[in-house]
């Protein structure tokens, strides 16, 4: 099967860096996608790893290393509206099935 | 905002009643993928469609049925409901099937009494 674990709490500062890591045990998948949920709200795509390395979009990015079964969402110059839940999502097959892990919930404090 | 819209917001059932909720994709968008989030928990995939067909199926039983229209607008139905399945019912559109970028709907807010 497939399971992918995160850290359920992260608490940082307005300005500060903070980074949520997600390890993953499945034998196979197109890529690790990162989503953003804000309380109450829907899930917003953030970003996508299809090979290992980094990608930058804007004070977000998102690592992946296949190898260490490893990736992480780097979040800079953290603000009061990125206080929300961050899920890491891969897709095993051809269908969009996405499997979810069960979310890192960020609160950053003034 | 996303594009994507659910109806109802929040609905109330008992056990054992039935319950359709509806989703409209994203213009351009033929694919509608499903999923229920329990409270703290991830969203866990229930099917997706794809041109009007079911195209991949999770763990859930087939009492979890689902439609799409011509249009790409789909719907869930839930039969026999259970305690259990008190969740926010998610749809997701994108422009394939086989993506991981997904535009998720707000939600149907689904209590089971």
């Amino acid at each position: 099967g497939q399971s992918l674990e995160q850290p359920s709490e992260v608490t940082a500062v307005e300005g500060a860096i903070v980074q949520i890591n997600c390890t993953y045990q499945t034998s196979g998948f197109y890529g690790l996608s990162w989503y953003q949920q804000h309380d109450g709200g829907a899930p917003t795509f953030l970003s996508y790893n299809a090979l290992d390395g980094l990608e930058e979009t804007g004070r977000f990015s998102s690592f992946l290393s296949r190898s260490d079964s490893y990736g992480y969402l780097l979040l800079q110059e953290l603000q009061m509206k990125d206080s929300a839940s961050y899920f890491c999502a891969v897709r095993p097959g051809n269908t969009g099935k996405l499997i979810f892990g069960q979310g890192t919930t960020l609160q950053v404090k003034p | 905002e996303t594009g994507v819209t659910q109806s109802p917001t929040h609905l109330i059932k008992t056990r054992g009643q039935q319950v359709t909720l509806r989703c409209s994709s994203q213009s351009g968008h033929n694919t509608v993928s499903w999923y229920q989030q329990a409270l703290g928990q991830g969203p866990q995939f229930i099917f997706q469609y794809y041109r009007e067909e079911e195209n991949g199926r999770g763990n859930f039983p087939p009492r979890f049925s689902g439609l799409q229209f011509p249009n790409y607008s789909s719907e869930l139905n839930v039969n026999a409901l259970e305690l259990d399945d008190s969740a926010l019912y998610l749809c997701a559109s994108s422009w394939a099937s086989g993506t991981d970028t997904q535009y998720f709907g707000p939600g149907t807010r689904l209590t089971v009494l």
